[in-house]
This record gives C-alpha cells, structure tokens and sequence, in this order.
C-alpha cells in the first residue's frame, strides 16, 4: 500500500515569492493534516481536512497561507509571499476516519523542505 | 499549557544497552498516546499507541511504552539499543475530545554510540 505521497521533497526559493506544496494521501482515508515543522521542534498543525472540509485551520496563518482539498482526495498548501520566517519542513499526514469517539493513527509523508532566502 | 513534557532533548546510549525516552503528558480526559520516530530527511513513523486498552503497549523493533497514570508518563523503552535506532522521538498526545488533535512533545534526539 503506497503511504502518503508529498512533493516537491525540498523547495528553495527567495523571500516574497509563491510557493505551492501537494500531497496525496493514503487511499480511503477521509482526513488530511498540514504540519509545520520547524528545526529542533515538534510538528504543529496547521490545517485539517474531514473530506472537503477544513474542521481546524485556527494556526493557519490566513493572511499568507492558504489550503484546499479538492474533491476530498489531494491537497495543496500555498503561501504567497514567503518570509523567511517560513522556512521549516512542511509534513502533511492522513487518518482514515474523521473526528468521532476514537483516535486513528495519523500516517506522514516524507515533507517538503522550504528554504526561503 | 504544555501537553507533553520530552524531558530530555538528547540521549546518548551505547549499542547493546537499554533506551529510556521520557515522556510527560498533561490532560483533562482520558489520553491517547504515541510515540513516533523520524529518521533524517524521512517522516514520521509510528512506533506504538496507547488507546486505553493495555497500559503496557509494544510497538516495533523491540520498543514499549508503558502508560501509568498515575504519574502522568508515558515512557518509551528498549532493552538493547542498535546503531538503526538512531533517530529522533516523538511523544504525542490527544487532549479534549478533539481525538484527531495531536499535540507533539519537542523531540528527544537518540545517539547510540559503536
């Protein structure tokens, strides 16, 4: 069974420019998580997905940063301008049920890399 | 308010020797727990989970956690390291009844020397 697929692997680009990172989650599973990773930190989320819906976007940071998820399968994740600041890896996750009575593993991709110069 | 305390940030064990990470967690109501490890430049991988079932809980290649209330830990363990084992550890936490919210401790960076 294929994991949860995200590319590009590493992105370097300069500060105020768009940048645009994609996931593919593992078949069947109805959420999808946007991690920010910074060096020598644990994850933190930034969005999460139930099917269409994104159910948790209160640490996205809305004046840059934006998500979709399409048809409830694929998933992007833009920020347009990147400062600095943002460079950090980038993980996206999936779980195969939705918010419930019961915690589901959440399965992670590789991340993508941002270096903004 | 902190949910999950990693209280060391970095272990050094020699291989063939036992592995403690230490792990405290803060919550309001019955936790999940799990512990995840990242290789470089790799993501992350689940290790074992704590769901209210067994509060001792084996995970893969050789490592268990046990939950103890109690104390409000949730420590990971090995009784012999491997030079593979090497990697950064995460403990994490459900808090609330949001069971789909992660809380992630800072990490615990595992060397294992020759």
């Amino acid at each position: 069974e294929a994991g949860v697929v995200q590319s590009p692997r590493y992105k370097i680009i300069e500060k105020k420019q768009p940048v645009a990172f994609w996931c593919n989650p593992i078949s069947g599973h109805n959420t999808l998580y946007w991690y920010l990773q910074n060096l020598g930190q644990g994850p933190e989320l930034l969005i999460r997905y139930e099917n269409e819906e994104a159910v948790d976007d209160s640490q996205l940071p809305k004046d840059r940063f934006s998500a979709e998820r399409l048809k409830g399968v694929d998933s992007t994740l833009k920020i347009q301008p990147a400062e600095l600041g943002d460079s950090a890896v980038y993980l996206c996750a999936s779980s195969l049920g939705t918010s419930g009575t019961s915690t589901d593993t959440q399965y992670f991709g590789p991340g993508t890399r941002l270096t903004v110069l | 308010a902190q949910s999950v305390t990693q209280l060391d940030s970095h272990v050094s064990v020699s291989e063939g020797t036992p592995v403690l990470l230490r792990c405290n967690y803060s919550s309001s109501y019955s936790p999940s727990l799990f512990w995840y490890v990242q290789h470089p430049n790799k993501g992350l991988q689940l290790l074992l989970k704590y769901t209210s079932a067994a509060t001792l809980v084996k995970g893969i290649n050789g490592f268990e956690a046990e939950f103890k209330k109690s104390e409000t830990s949730f420590h990971l363990t090995k009784p012999s390291a491997h030079m593979s084992d090497a990697a950064e550890y995460f403990c994490v936490v459900t808090r609330g009844v949001n069971f789909n919210k992660f809380y992630f401790g800072s990490g615990t960076k595992l060397n294992v020397k020759p």
